[in-house]
Parts: C-alpha cells; structure tokens; sequence
C-alpha cells in the first residue's frame, strides 16, 4: 500500500531535550516536505526537500533541522524544542515538484507537546 | 507571500443539501489548487487538483472549479452526507512550496 508513515504518532517532552520525528515513503517520490499545523494559523511549512542530499528552508524553518540522506526518508530535528514549537506535525511526498499533476501525499500526523 | 483565505470557517447542513466551499488566494502565479479533506486525529487526504490551466475537476460528487485571474476557487459538493463532515482545506503551489487556507470546518446533520 502506497503511503507516508511518521513516527512517533504522539510524543510529549521536556525543554531541551532532543528529539527525531522520523518519516516514510514506499512511493519512490522525489519531494518531500514537513509542516506543522496550529489552530487559526493552517498548515505552514517548516522544510522541503527536492530530491536526496537536497533540502531547503520553508517559511517556519527555526528550532528545525532535516537531513535527507535517502529517498525515502526524511526526518525531522528538533535539537532544543521549546513550548512553542508544541504542534501538530505533518510529513507529506509527492513525485516531484516539477509537475503540476503531482498530488502531494501525507502521513497521518505527529502530536508534539512540549512541557 | 502567497495568501489563502476560506470562508466560512464552519458550516452546518442538513444532510442531502448541495453546498459550496470558498478559497481565495492572493497570487494568482499559481501551478495548481489542490483541495484535501482533513479527519479529526488524521493527515490530509487529497479529494481533487486542478491545473493552472484548467477551469475545473470532478471526482463523483465533488466539482471544484478555478477561476486564477480572480484568485478563487470553489468546491461544490452535492447531495451532502453525514460521512462528508470533515475539515476541507485547499492549498495552492507556488515555486517550492504548498500555501493552505486555514480550512472550513463541515458538519453534515443527519
């Protein structure tokens, strides 16, 4: 079954500590990207990635880092999370970016909460 | 910056009435809309994409049309039921990136 896996589903955790949202695809997409969703703000993108070893910033990319190192998957890094970043968090792939066509596919979430 | 606005932001009707969800956009320099139907507790599942091109899509009973010198779109869904309550958000590509509406809550009452 073609689909997008994120894990963990729910995480709760302290200031500072370190954390690894991992994601997957099965669907050999070129592009993958990571957003978060907040109440009364929609879904904004933290990160995207073209393509492997190919990652840029989207228009909330603070406290966040990604690596790409395979294509299928695509972590996300929060090194020191603080309270504001306490989020829903979504993985999404599509085949590339470069054809309008390209539906993007999601993974079903990540609820942080950070104390 | 790309700007995506939905209105309303909720809607109740009962169910078996034809209904019309709005979006706007700010930068019509778009390459498609996408409209997806997001679950409580679940990721977002892609209903229908229409091309910069394109004027409109239907999927079954969901029509959704594009209207890029005005910056709009609408989703048309007819014969509504209960198992379409759900949070309808539509997004527009940009160069890199998918900008998103912050959604119209639906509720379908038996």
């Amino acid at each position: 079954e073609a689909q997008v896996t994120q894990n963990p589903r729910y995480l709760i955790t302290v200031t500072g500590k370190k954390l690894t949202v991992t994601c997957s695809q099965n669907m050999n997409h070129e592009y993958m990207s990571w957003y978060r969703q907040d109440p009364g703000l929609g879904l904004r993108q933290i990160y995207y990635s073209m393509n492997v070893e190919v990652t840029d910033k989207g228009d909330v990319p603070e406290g966040y880092k990604v690596s790409r190192k395979e294509k299928r998957n695509f972590p996300l890094i929060l090194e020191s999370p603080s309270p504001n970043q306490t989020s829903l968090y979504f993985c999404a792939s599509s085949r590339s970016w470069t054809y309008s066509t390209d539906t993007q596919y999601f993974g079903p979430g990540t609820r942080l909460t950070v104390l | 910056k790309q700007e995506v606005t939905q209105i309303p932001a909720a809607l109740s009707v009962p169910e078996g009435e034809n209904l019309v969800l709005n979006c706007s956009f700010t930068d019509s320099a778009i390459y498609n809309l996408q409209w997806f139907r997001q679950d409580p507790g679940k990721g977002l599942t892609s209903l229908l994409l229409i091309q910069s091109s394109q004027r409109e899509q239907t999927s079954g009973r969901l029509n959704a049309s594009l209207d890029k010198s005005s910056g709009r779109s609408t989703l048309y869904i007819a014969a509504s039921q209960p198992g379409d309550s759900a949070t309808y958000l539509c997004a527009v590509m940009g160069a890199n990136n998918l900008f998103f509406g912050t959604g119209t809550r639906l509720t379908v009452i038996p």
